[in-house]
């Protein structure tokens, strides 16, 4: 069955301190990976996606995130936190091959940050 | 930068009352989706549109829901009878292959 797992329900770092949010999936086809921000009172940002190529992607805001076909697994990383940063991230695993179909999203992570 | 819009941004309702939530996608994209999520849990898929008819559905998206693109801008989702557990937020989004946006979300509260 596809699906995407976050391990982590709530993950708090102190701002300067590096992240990593985790992120598995179970996917049949060749998968299209996302990760969502979503502030409180906003809607789903995107902040970076994986489709081909370089296993190491850079997006928005400082993130980066690294595909492990071998692990399944496609984590979230920023090496130095922002306290703007405390958000919900969501995983998202998508069908590459057909435009329109379902994105299929984890449960979340929501990240608080200290000072 | 483009976004996606919806109206309103909270709805109440009485449970067994029709709403409408309504979305204005970006101008050029050409798939338009609905999702929601329960408080406290994940994002789900509810459906597809693309050229004017639905492209996939999910589980969730049974007989009283429907949706609709009734002119050129605007693209709704119509819940006929609500029940309690529709309470949720709504996400409406377009894209075209491999990158969505998301509006901001219609909180719909069914009491």
């Amino acid at each position: 069955a596809q699906s995407v797992t976050q391990p982590d329900i709530h993950i708090t770092v102190s701002e300067g301190a590096s992240l990593e949010l985790r992120c598995n999936y179970s996917y049949g086809a060749t998968p299209y990976l996302f990760w969502y921000v979503q502030s409180p009172g906003q809607g789903l940002q995107l902040l970076l996606k994986y489709f081909s190529g370089d296993t190491l992607v850079q997006g928005i805001k400082g993130f980066e995130a690294e595909f492990k076909r071998s692990q399944s697994s496609f984590n979230l990383r920023k090496p130095s936190v922002h306290w703007s940063d405390a958000a919900e991230y969501f995983c998202a695993v998508g069908d590459g091959g057909q435009a329109g179909t379902a994105l299929i999203f984890g449960k979340g992570t929501t990240l608080s940050v200290s000072s | 930068e483009p976004e996606v819009t919806q109206t309103p941004s909270h709805q109440v309702t009485q449970m067994g009352q029709e709403v409408i939530l309504r979305c204005v996608p970006i101008s050029n994209h050409l798939y338009f989706y609905w999702y929601r999520q329960i408080l406290g849990q994940k994002v789900e898929f509810l459906v597809s549109f693309y050229n004017n008819e639905i492209s996939e559905k999910s589980e969730i998206f049974d007989d009283q829901f429907s949706v609709e693109r009734p002119d050129g801008s605007n693209f709704t989702l119509k819940i006929r009878s609500t029940k309690l557990e529709d309470s949720a937020m709504y996400f409406c989004a377009s894209g075209r292959v491999g990158k969505l946006f998301f509006g901001s979300g219609t909180q719909l509260s069914v009491l």
